[in-house]
């Protein structure tokens, strides 16, 4: 079955850019029918959409990051990527990435997560 | 942009009870309204799709209603593995925004 592996810099320094990629098995990310989107969530707080891509390339970000989002895909090699500029405390999170279902919007596979941790 | 008003924050409630929780959108947004379920530690899970389709593989004892501004989220009869926390999330016009979240817990 689909399987989604987030990978990246656990540790940033405010300022910098955060870089995330995630591996997608099992199926390709070119399959009719799916975006493919990133989801974070700070410590201890709720879910906060950061944005998606569609196969096509097309994509679209949350409006309050979305001067310092960057979402790519990579076909050759079956993944898709986030990178967030100029970072502080306030972007430290469990990073998720997800398939959307793009019937209904639905986010019906999900990565484990990954942590991120700005700070100097 | 919308906002999503989610209700109660937290809740406790006992093994069997039915349980419901309340999401309201600040504009209409037809049924574009998705349920999950988060276990601590745990990425979320879909169980309800389009306000009130049950995911694949889902107990039917979750249910979801609603349209237009105000959705709900039941369980019919509360179970202990049912302890998360529950998020709504809404689609309109390409972009996605989750509720706050509503903490279950075993009374």
């Amino acid at each position: 079955q689909l399987q989604l592996q987030e990978s990246g810099s656990g540790l940033v320094k405010p300022s910098q850019t955060l870089s995330l990629t995630c591996a997608v098995s099992g199926g390709s990310i070119s399959s009719g029918g799916y975006s493919w989107s990133w989801i974070r969530q700070p410590p201890g707080k709720g879910l906060e959409w950061i944005g998606y891509i569609y196969h096509s390339g097309s994509t679209y970000y949350n409006p309050s990051l979305k001067s310092r989002v960057t979402i790519s895909v990579d076909r050759s090699k079956n993944q898709f990527s986030l990178k967030l500029s100029s970072v502080t405390a306030a972007d430290t999170a469990v990073y998720y990435c997800a398939r959307v279902a793009t019937d209904h919007y639905g986010m019906d596979v999900w990565g484990q997560g990954t942590t991120v941790t700005v700070s100097s | 942009d919308i906002q999503m008003t989610q209700s109660p924050s937290s809740l406790s409630a006992s093994v069997g009870d039915r349980v419901t929780i309340t999401c309201q959108a600040s504009q209409d947004i037809s049924n574009y309204l998705n349920w999950y379920q988060q276990k601590p530690g745990k990425a979320p899970k879909l169980l309800i799709y389009d306000a009130s389709n049950l995911e694949t593989g889902v107990p039917s004892r979750f249910s979801g209603s609603g349209s237009g501004t105000d959705f709900t989220f039941t369980i019919s009869s509360l179970q202990p593995e049912d302890i998360a926390t529950y998020y709504c999330q809404q689609y309109d016009n390409l972009l996605i925004t989750f509720g706050q979240g509503t903490r279950l817990e075993i009374k």
